[in-house]
């Protein structure tokens, strides 16, 4: 079983600074990693899919990258509304099994 | 616009059961994996189970085998997710999610389940 790690758990910036959230494999996994954004009271959406590619909708401050077992989501600008809590999520080759990490929480300083 | 609709949430007693439905509309139903996601009070997303899009392969967590079925009826545009032998640890709300193959791309607003007695 594939486990996921999201560091830091907590992360406290400003309006303005850059964000990067590590998400982490306890094996090499596949591209298909994704990143899902929550914030209270509402479902995930979706931000990053296959590593790199944005989801429909998602502003180009948000970006991902990595391969193998160590994988980033970077907020270049943190806006008012990116203050909440960002899962990674990756699938196994197959069957189509699906693990998330345990979230990183962007909070404001 | 993907919009997903669950219903069916509710208190039940340790060892009951319940079933979930999900509505879907804004996209071709029978063209998609589905999926159902959990989410238990302050904590993180556990992926339920899935189903093809013609209901030939369904997948779960391990925690769920044997009690929990995932079905669709993709006349009604309908998902499912009957739950038996409920346990206090599958207490959570509920997403219906459009995906399931790769990635999660739709979400509903989820239903509550409470398992207690």
């Amino acid at each position: 079983e594939i486990v996921l790690t999201q560091s830091p758990a907590t992360l406290s910036l400003s309006p303005g600074e850059r964000a990067t959230l590590s998400c982490r494999a306890s094996q090499s996994v596949s591209s298909y990693l994704a990143w899902y954004q929550q914030k209270p009271g509402q479902a995930p959406r979706l931000l990053i899919y296959d590593t790199s590619n944005r989801a429909t909708g998602i502003p180009a401050r948000f970006s991902g990258s990595g391969s193998g077992t160590d994988f980033t989501l970077t907020i270049s600008s943190l806006e008012p509304e990116d203050f909440a809590v960002y899962y990674c999520q990756q699938r196994t080759n197959w069957p189509p099994i699906f693990t998330f990490g345990p979230g990183t929480k962007v909070d404001i300083k | 616009e993907v919009q997903l609709a669950e219903s069916g949430g509710g208190l039940v007693q340790p060892g009951g059961s319940l079933r979930l439905s999900c509505v879907a509309s804004g996209f071709t139903f029978s063209s998609y994996w589905l999926s159902w996601v959990r989410q238990a009070p302050g904590k993180g997303l556990e992926w339920v189970a899935n189903i093809k899009q013609d209901g030939s392969e369904k997948y779960y967590v391990d925690s769920v085998k044997g009690r929990f079925t995932i079905s669709r009826d993709n006349a009604k545009k309908s998902l499912s997710l009957q739950m038996n032998s409920l346990r206090a640890e599958d207490t959570a709300v509920y997403y219906c999610t459009r995906g399931g193959y790769l990635r999660f791309d739709g979400w509903g607003q989820g239903t509550r389940v409470t398992v207690s007695s």
